[in-house]
């Protein structure tokens, strides 16, 4: 079975400040990563698929990269907002293999 | 279109009790997965199925089974709680890849086994 990290666990930023959280996966084998965003009281949300190496993908503030040789994902909010307020999963599927979800990175942006 | 709908939203349970829980897509999607989701830890599949009559094991099956007689539905069964099954469970489906295509998640169901 994958496993599958995100950090850090937390973080704590200011309206406005840029902030980026990492996503690693095992490398080998690799086929594909999901992010989704998970409000609380809310199901998640998908953000990105990706499976290219140096994919990036971008929906409004929030962009993604891939490095499938190194195995890790990174997730970029320009300028957060407190609607930004979430929590960021990320899961990762090798070839064969179900999708492994990581413990997630939680956000909260301050007014 | 309603989504992916799960019935019920809670539901308090005795050790040895058994319970059903019910999972409905109305996308049209061949999957359907149904996950828990425990402190400190990311969603776990526990069982999930690649279309209308067939069911595969996840990550975590044991003491969990699932049927799939209706497209539209996934049913997620206990047949014996136990305080270890207190979890939030999640279905989810997609439409034709399970590997690259979108999972859509339902709103979950709390679970507590006394």
């Amino acid at each position: 079975i994958l496993n599958v990290e995100q950090s850090p666990q937390s973080l704590h930023v200011q309206e406005g400040d840029s902030t980026n959280f990492t996503c690693s996966f095992p490398s080998s084998n690799f086929y594909a990563l999901h992010w989704y965003r998970w409000e609380t009281a809310k199901s998640p949300e998908a953000l990105f698929v990706m499976t290219l190496n140096g994919d990036e993908k971008k929906k409004g503030r929030i962009s993604a990269t891939l490095n499938t040789k190194e195995g890790y994902s990174y997730l970029y909010i320009k300028g957060s907002q407190p609607e930004d307020s979430a929590t960021y999963l990320c899961a990762s599927n090798n070839y064969g293999q179900n999708f492994v979800f990581g413990p997630g990175t939680r956000l909260s942006v301050l007014p | 279109n309603a989504g992916v709908t799960q019935t019920p939203k809670f539901r308090v349970l005795k050790t040895g009790q058994s319970m059903t829980l019910l999972c409905a897509q109305d996308m049209n999607h061949e999957y359907m997965y149904w996950y828990r989701q425990d402190p400190g830890m990311g969603l776990r599949l526990i069982h999930y199925s690649v279309g209308e009559g067939t069911t595969a094991k996840g990550e975590v099956p044991d003491g969990y089974n699932v049927s799939r007689l209706k497209k539209q539905n996934f049913l997620l069964g206990l047949e014996s709680a136990a305080p270890s099954q207190t979890s939030v469970y999640f279905c989810a489906s997609s439409y034709l890849d399970r590997f690259t295509d979108t999972q859509y998640f339902g709103p979950g169901t709390r679970l507590t086994v006394l």
